[in-house]
């Protein structure tokens, strides 16, 4: 039933290593989003995806990557994980860029690198 | 200066009180949302305005685009109205990029 699904809601990892974080979302969207949440909880987007053509890439690093295999997944690849990585990540998707019909989130992945 | 300030930043009020949490912003927009932030972490999108008012339930959100302000109303608070109110923007061009305000924590008590 879960609208916009994120696995895993929880990642503790060391430095250095390489993980993802998936999501799906089964509302027939065709934009997807990931957001980050910094430590005074803005939310800054960093990806988003329409019709599996990258149409937003705001200043992240190029250690995170998106990937995008259908359009109802859109996941969140990090490497050479650093201890500022360490957030709440949130994946979105909408319809039409949201002007007609609004954003749904996921419940967000904790990540903490130690 | 933030391009979308909300206040208070804080506000913690009684069970039953009327709140109001205020957004201004300073860009063209083509639409305005209110979402709520649970405790969890989890993120609700509430509302999505580009003009007038909407209502559902005890949530109340209007828009005034002249004015570039956006106001979120609970009537009859509830302690689960608990969480982080955020006020975002779609800046007009902006190919669907959201600019988020700061969030209001809410605390009713009691």
């Amino acid at each position: 039933d879960t609208a916009v699904s994120q696995t895993p809601k929880y990642l503790v990892t060391q430095m250095g290593n390489d993980k993802s974080i998936k999501c799906e979302q089964n509302l027939g969207h065709d934009t997807m989003y990931w957001y980050k949440q910094d430590s005074k909880k803005f939310l800054k987007i960093m990806f988003s995806y329409n019709n599996k053509e990258l149409i937003i890439n705001e200043t992240v690093p190029n250690r995170f990557s998106p990937k995008s295999p259908d359009k109802a997944h859109l996941n969140l690849h990090i490497n050479s994980l650093e201890l500022g990585d360490s957030a709440v990540y949130f994946c979105a998707s909408s319809h039409q860029g949201a002007s007609n019909y609004g954003y749904t989130f996921g419940s967000g992945t904790r990540l903490t690198v130690v | 200066k933030n391009e979308v300030e909300q206040s208070p930043q804080n506000l913690t009020a009684q069970e039953g009180e009327f709140i109001t949490i205020n957004c201004s912003y300073s860009v063209g927009i083509s639409a305005l949302h209110w979402l709520q932030q649970h405790p969890g972490g989890g993120i609700v999108s509430l509302f999505m305005l580009s003009s007038g008012k909407k209502k559902h339930g005890r949530l109340i959100a209007t828009i005034n685009i002249q004015e570039k302000h956006s106001s979120l109303h609970i009537t009859a608070s509830h302690p689960r109205d608990s969480a982080v109110y955020i006020c975002a923007v779609e800046q007009r061009g902006s190919n669907y990029q959201l600019i988020w305000g700061a969030g209001t924590k809410l605390i009713i008590k009691p």
